[in-house]
């Protein structure tokens, strides 16, 4: 039972670089969703799919994009990373967009260097 | 906008006793929706319990029970009868037109 899964759980980049967080999931869940936790800030919202095809941003999409060409896949790229981006992503998956109980992969924990 | 406040940074409790962790929030919406999660020192993010807003009880999932004050915009999560494996971050998030969480709350049950 794979429910979210993340990967990679850790990555080192250095400024500039890009790369793609991927997220999967296999429970046929149609919202999806990608957070950033920093200390003391909680998690903030960066770009959520409501279904395959449809993508929007959240609370702080700047350096980031995003594409849901099917529904179990909905990786993360930067495209030019910066230290600023230095975070923890967690991916959510959710089934019920009324109620929208999040399930979470396991986070990426990222450093830009 | 919305808004969650978690005004608790730290909360310490023996094992058994309850514990009351505190959730304001505010919205224009008059349909939303609030949840509260766990994060252990582990990091993932365990779903723990949902209320609606047109809900007219309070939530219930085992020892966690919401208490929900819709006129004070109050969403408090109780633990009953603490356990060590309580010890984690917990989170307020309400779902409206967005999604947003609270700062946390870090709940340290002792011995």
């Amino acid at each position: 039972n794979a429910g979210v899964t993340q990967t990679p759980k850790f990555q080192v980049l250095k400024t500039g670089q890009s790369m793609t967080l991927q997220c999967a999931q296999d429970m046929n869940h149609e919202y999806m969703s990608w957070y950033r936790q920093d200390p003391g800030m909680g998690l903030r919202l960066i770009h959520y799919s409501v279904g395959a095809g449809i993508t929007d941003q959240g609370e702080v999409p700047n350096g980031y994009n995003v594409s849901r060409s099917t529904t179990e896949d909905f990786p993360l790229r930067l495209l030019s990373a910066a230290p600023s981006q230095t975070s923890v992503y967690f991916c959510a998956s959710s089934a019920d967009l009324s109620k929208n109980i999040q399930y979470f992969g396991a986070g990426t924990r990222l450093s830009v260097l | 906008a919305q808004k969650i406040t978690q005004t608790q940074p730290g909360m310490f409790v023996q094992e058994k006793e309850a514990v009351t962790l505190d959730c304001t929030y505010d919205t224009s919406d008059q349909s939303y929706g609030l949840f509260w999660y766990k994060q252990p020192s582990s990091g993932e993010m365990i779903f723990l319990i949902y209320q609606g807003s047109y809900d007219e009880q309070n939530a219930t999932e085992g020892r966690y029970s919401l208490n929900f004050q819709k006129a004070r915009k109050s969403a408090n999560l109780v633990i009953s009868a603490s356990q060590l494996g309580d010890s984690a971050m917990y989170f307020c998030a309400m779902v409206g037109t967005a999604l947003i969480f609270g700062k946390g709350t870090t709940l340290s049950v002792s011995s």
